[in-house]
């Protein structure tokens, strides 16, 4: 099976402050990968994704990640995080004999708190 | 559209009791999810369904049973229900297109077990 690392449990920042968030996973082939936020009380929602192309991706709300396929890695990063960005992060990785049936696995999240 | 949708969003159980939570979706995605988050622990796969007609167990398939009516609903049953099964529950659909694998997520279903 696969595994998604995510490091920091919880990351608390000031606004303006920049942001990475580390994400490793296990898998060695082709891999799809995506960062997706949950606001408190609400749905996950997707952040950004890569399948292929340039390593760096751009998401809304002007998150970015880049994929370092040496590293195993996907770190998600903001220059400037605002109070709003308060939520918790999730890397999933799509992979191996699940990849056509469309499986995530999920990171275990990193929760950012900003504070104003 | 209003994408996928979860019923009820909010139940108490006691030990022992059987329910059904519900799940549709309007984007005639062929792949439906069932996902249990808990605090710590990430998203966990219940049970996914890739096509209509076909189901399969995910990670934590025990205690659960699913059911795919049709292409758009995607329910999921707890028998007899144990306090660990406390969790919120998530439904994702997923439909088909080329290197396109994002999931959308319905708003959750916040399970209690006393």
């Amino acid at each position: 099976a696969q595994s998604v690392s995510q490091h920091n449990h919880h990351v608390i920042l000031s606004e303006a402050a920049s942001l990475e968030l580390g994400c490793n996973y296990s898998y060695g082939g082709t891999v799809n990968l995506f960062w997706y936020v949950q606001y408190p009380g609400q749905h996950l929602q997707l952040l950004l994704k890569y399948f292929s192309g340039d390593p760096l991706v751009k998401g809304i709300k002007g998150f970015e990640a880049e994929f370092i396929k040496s590293k195993f890695s996907f770190n998600l990063r903001k220059p400037s995080v605002q109070w709003s960005d308060t939520a918790e992060y999730f890397c999933a990785v799509n992979a191996g004999r699940g990849s056509t049936l469309g499986r995530l696995y999920f990171g275990r999240g990193t929760q950012l708190t900003v504070w104003p | 559209n209003a994408g996928v949708t979860q019923t009820p969003k909010f139940q108490v159980l006691k030990t022992g009791q059987s329910m059904t939570l519900q799940c549709a979706q309007d984007m005639n995605h062929n792949s439906m999810y069932w996902y249990r988050q808990d605090p710590g622990m990430g998203l966990r796969l219940i049970y996914y369904s890739a096509s209509e007609g076909t189901t399969d167990k995910g990670e934590v398939p025990n205690g659960y049973n699913v059911s795919r009516l049709n292409k758009r609903e995607f329910s999921l049953r707890l028998e007899s229900a144990a306090p660990s099964q406390t969790s919120v529950y998530f439904c994702a659909s997923r439909g088909i297109s080329v290197g396109y694998n994002e999931q959308f997520f319905g708003p959750g279903t916040r399970l209690t077990v006393l």
